[in-house]
C-alpha cells in the first residue's frame, strides 16, 4: 500500500497564484521527497527534506515537514503554465526503497 | 553531467514474449533502483542494487521478473512469458547512498504487451 498520500488530487489554478500540495504518511522517516512528473514523461527530483529539517526552499518552491503529524506540504509560488505536472511526495523510511503517493495533479491555466 | 538513462524508451511486445530493458545509472552512485508505475498511479518499488548486490525484491516481482547489476554499473531487467498486466512503465533511478539516498529518475521504459 501507498504510504505517502497527497492532497488535494486535482489542482487547477490562474498563471501567477500560488499551489499548495499537501502529503501525509504514516510511518517514521529518514527523510522526504517531492518529484514533478510530466505526463507520460520520467520524474524530476524537485528537493529532499531530512527529518530533523522543518523547511526548505529551493526557488520557488517551499517544502515544509512536521514529523508530528506526519505531513508535509510543496508550495510553488507565481506559478507558470509549464508547471503544469503530477507532483509526488515519496518516503525514505530505512535508507532504501522510496514509497510514493498516487500524486496531485497541477494545472496552470495561462 | 548525465543522468541516468534508460533504455528502450518504448517497448510494445506479445503476450508471452520475454523484454529486457535497461539503465545506466550516474556514474558515481553506488544505489540503483527499479519502480514500476501504472497510469494514474505512484510509482512502486520493485527491486534494488547497492554496487552488484541485490539487497532487496519487493513482493511485486514475480519469478518471471529478475534484475542484475553485474559490474555495478548498468542494471538489466529481464520480463520471461510477458503478461498483458506487465504493461506499464518501469523507472530506473539511481543514489548515492552517502548523500542522504537522494533518487534521480530516469525516463522511463514504456512497456506495452498486446
Amino acid at each position: 500500500s501507498q504510504q505517502g498520500e497527497e492532497d488535494p488530487q486535482a489542482l487547477s489554478i490562474q498563471e501567477g497564484e500560488n499551489a499548495t500540495m499537501n502529503c501525509s504518511y504514516k510511518t517514521s522517516i529518514n527523510n522526504l521527497q517531492w518529484y514533478r512528473q510530466n505526463s507520460g514523461r520520467g520524474l524530476v527530483h524537485l528537493i529532499l527534506i531530512r527529518s530533523n529539517e522543518r523547511e526548505k526552499h529551493s526557488g520557488r518552491l517551499r517544502v515544509t515537514l512536521d514529523t508530528s503529524k506526519k505531513s508535509s506540504s510543496l508550495l510553488i509560488t507565481a506559478s507558470r503554465a509549464a508547471d503544469t505536472a503530477s507532483y509526488f511526495c515519496a518516503t525514505d523510511a530505512d535508507g532504501s526503497r522510496l514509497t510514493f503517493g498516487e500524486g496531485t495533479q497541477l494545472t496552470v491555466n495561462p | 553531467d548525465t543522468g541516468v538513462s534508460q533504455d528502450p524508451r518504448h517497448k510494445i511486445t506479445k503476450r508471452g514474449q520475454n523484454v529486457t530493458f535497461r539503465c545506466d545509472p550516474i556514474s558515481e552512485h553506488n544505489r540503483l533502483y527499479w519502480y514500476r508505475q501504472t497510469l494514474g498511479q505512484g510509482p512502486e518499488f520493485l527491486t534494488y542494487f547497492q554496487n552488484e548486490a541485490q539487497l532487496e525484491k519487493s513482493r511485486l516481482l514475480s519469478d518471471r521478473f529478475s534484475a542484475e547489476r553485474p559490474k555495478g554499473s548498468f542494471s538489466t531487467l529481464e520480463i520471461q512469458r510477458t503478461e498483458q498486466g506487465d504493461s506499464a512503465m518501469y523507472l530506473c533511478a539511481s543514489s548515492l547512498v552517502e548523500s542522504y539516498n537522494e533518487q534521480f529518475f530516469g525516463p522511463g521504459t514504456r512497456l506495452t504487451v498486446l
